[in-house]
């Protein structure tokens, strides 16, 4: 099976720089994505990696280590609508659904604060 | 505009009753996933399929079922014999299964 790991809540201010992290096990790891979901809606597409270091669009940035089994999601310049729930999700070949199966962690909700 | 659909956005039934919630997508994706999600629970597979007529069971799929006869179409029903089904459905596709999926609005399911 999988184990995908990051914190349940992070609290930050509003124009400062925060680092959601997120460590996973996998055997057959072929990607991991972002996402990024407000309240009651429908998860929309952040990042996407599947090479050792760092991705980069306009605010935010996703780095992996498949060494340390390891990612972050970097989002600067903080804003009041980038309060939502960010999901971790990795690809694993050798899950029973193969590359077709996207196995997600609980979320990590952030709360930006003025 | 391109997207996935997906209604009712809120859906109330009596214990015992099956209740299909629909999903369409004009995307000419190839893959289509139903995924639920519980407060503090990350989403899980119920079901997905790679091309029309096809599909495969994930990681929750006892008391639910599906159908794929059009491509762009993957309804999922909720049987009487799913003990919680309670949930936010989510449904998504992607191109051919290697790419980033796409999640339609969802469908907030209670069971009274």
């Amino acid at each position: 099976g999988q184990n995908i790991d990051q914190p349940t809540e992070m609290t930050a201010t509003e124009g400062a720089i925060v680092q959601i992290n997120c460590t996973y096990q996998t055997s057959g790891f072929n990607g991991l994505f972002w996402y990024q979901q407000h309240a009651g809606e429908a998860p929309t597409f952040l990042s996407y990696n599947v090479l050792d270091g760092l991705e980069e669009k306009g605010r935010f940035s996703s780095f992996l280590s498949r060494s340390k089994g390891y990612s972050y999601l970097l989002l600067k310049e903080l804003q009041m609508k980038d309060s939502a729930s960010y999901l971790c999700a990795v690809r694993d070949v050798e899950s029973g659904a193969g590359s077709y199966q996207l196995t997600f962690g609980k979320g990590t909700k952030l709360s930006v604060i003025p | 505009d391109g997207g996935i659909t997906q209604s009712p956005k809120y859906l109330f039934r009596k214990e015992g009753q099956n209740v299909t919630l629909s999903c369409e997508q004009n995307l000419n994706h190839d893959a289509m996933y139903w995924y639920r999600q519980d407060p503090g629970q990350g989403l899980r597979l119920i079901y997905y399929s790679q091309i029309v007529n096809d599909f495969q069971k994930g990681d929750i799929a006892e008391g639910y079922s599906v159908s794929r006869e059009k491509k762009e179409s993957f309804p999922l029903t909720v049987t009487s014999a799913q003990k919680n089904p309670t949930a936010f459905y989510l449904c998504a596709s992607s191109m051919y299964g290697e790419d980033e999926q796409f999640f339609g609005p969802g469908t907030r399911l209670t069971v009274l």
